[in-house]
């Protein structure tokens, strides 16, 4: 039967290059912005975050880019690997509340 | 510190029975929250607790659902009675504050049958 549900993005990319995961978000108010990264079968882990003040940060092998005028967030992944494939979410902070967006597949190709 | 325990780590039940989810949040944090992960609706936020207190529960689907946080190490989500659609991975997730990074467990998947 036909299968209903989130349409989750995928990114395909070959190990070793670099990978931009993109997300939007809808509040302007939200002032702290967080990824997560979710193996199967385990929960949302976190990668790296990022407060409005900020456009730009950068962590291991990841930066999170911040762009307020459009109300976009980008991870970057440098050099992907295997261990890199898993859901990726991006959350934003609205009141106390931390809200996830539908999250992007990553598959790192061999 | 062993991150957040959720137990049990999965549970299959029938329609009707009522359902007991348990969680330890990270010694310390004063912020939890559980949270409801499908292939329809993707990660949602069924309420949060701060300090022991429900601060939000408008993500809670029904009155079958209710939340406790009777101290600051642990919290239960019961869904009485349970139905088919209830079916799903269940999170929860603690943090220092609010507005902070959270943490999540393990998760517990529910199948109700």
């Amino acid at each position: 039967g036909e299968s209903v549900g989130l349409h989750l993005p995928t990114l395909s990319v070959q190990e070793g290059d670099n990978s931009i995961i993109n997300c939007a978000y809808s509040n302007s108010a939200s002032d702290y912005f967080i990824w997560y990264k979710q193996e199967s079968g385990k929960g949302p882990q976190f990668i790296i975050d990022i407060r409005s003040n900020m456009d730009k940060r950068q962590g291991q092998r990841v930066t999170v880019l911040l762009n307020k005028t459009v109300k976009h967030l980008s991870l970057q992944i440098a050099a992907t690997q295997p261990g890199d494939s898993a859901v990726y979410f991006c959350a934003e902070i609205r009141g106390n509340k931390l809200v996830f967006g539908a999250g992007t597949i990553l598959r790192v190709k061999s | 510190d062993a991150g957040v325990i959720q137990s049990p780590r999965h549970e299959v039940t029938e329609m009707g029975q009522e359902v007991t989810l348990r969680c330890k949040p990270i010694s310390g944090h004063n912020s939890l929250f559980w949270y409801r992960q499908t292939m329809m609706r993707g990660l949602e936020l069924l309420i949060y607790f701060n300090n022991n207190v429900p601060i939000d529960d408008s993500g809670m689907p029904e009155d079958r659902f209710s939340a406790k946080m009777p101290n600051a190490s642990f919290s239960t989500l019961k869904i009485q009675p349970s139905e088919p659609r209830d079916s799903a991975v269940y999170f929860c997730a603690s943090s220092l504050a609010g507005g902070a990074e959270a943490f999540f467990g393990q998760g517990t998947r529910l199948t109700v049958v």
